[in-house]
């Protein structure tokens, strides 16, 4: 298993330009969502899924778009790049358990993002 | 939302030398896990721990879930434990996974 992948690993935008950065896991995880690290922090919510077609906000969901349409990919769009987006992002995945609270989550290597 | 809020924030340490980090969280959690991110920003699982005690090698930690509060004890300190160590936590959530993360403990271990 290749576990959660992200690309690319780097990535530097213009004020205004648009991308998407790409994630996916091959573990049938049925839970994905993205977080994003500014200097000197700890990780926050960006958006979440709990499968397929189905996904939701988190702490920070402002400037960026999700979709779910297969259980092994998760894309983050920005449409329209903002300095304050300069930030390492992370993908993470985890499954449900069957009763309760999910699976530890498991994180890709991050993409590197900066706007100018 | 849940409060996680982690102690020290810095600590330095000499090889060889243990240590405690501490993790506190305002609610009760149903997930509980302690990451290491390396000096490259990878994001290491070390444990997922929502109560008891797990050992693995070097290093341990226990959370008391009546208390509030996770303990990770990193023993016989190497160098190449240095890097931030963070505690995640989600309470409450019977959809999805929200971690909510400390702001970290930067470790470093000199030689």
């Amino acid at each position: 298993n290749a576990g959660v992948t992200q690309t690319p690993k780097f990535q530097v935008l213009k004020t205004g330009q648009s991308m998407t950065l790409q994630c996916a896991q091959d573990m049938n995880h049925e839970y994905m969502s993205w977080y994003r690290q500014d200097p000197g922090m700890g990780l926050r919510l960006i958006h979440y899924s709990v499968g397929a077609g189905i996904t939701d906000q988190g702490e920070v969901p402002n400037g960026y778009n999700v979709s779910r349409s297969t259980t092994e990919d998760f894309p983050l769009r920005l449409l329209s790049a903002a300095p304050s987006q300069t930030s390492v992002y992370f993908c993470a995945s985890s499954y449900s358990t069957g009763r309760g609270p999910w699976s530890e989550q498991f994180f890709g290597p991050g993409t590197r993002l900066t706007v100018l | 939302g849940i409060q996680v809020e982690q102690s020290p924030p810095d600590l330095i340490l000499q090889e060889g030398a243990n240590s405690t980090l501490r993790c506190n969280f305002s609610d009760s959690v149903n997930n509980l896990q302690w990451f290491h991110q390396n000096p490259w920003g990878q994001l290491i699982n070390l444990f997922y721990i929502p109560s008891g005690t797990k050992q693995n090698g070097r290093l341990s930690a226990t959370t008391v879930a009546t208390e509030r509060y996770s303990l990770l004890y990193i023993s016989s300190s190497q160098t190449t434990d240095s890097g931030v160590y963070f505690c995640a936590a989600t309470s409450g959530e019977t959809s999805g996974s929200r971690l909510t993360f400390g702001e970290g403990t930067q470790l470093t271990v000199n030689p």
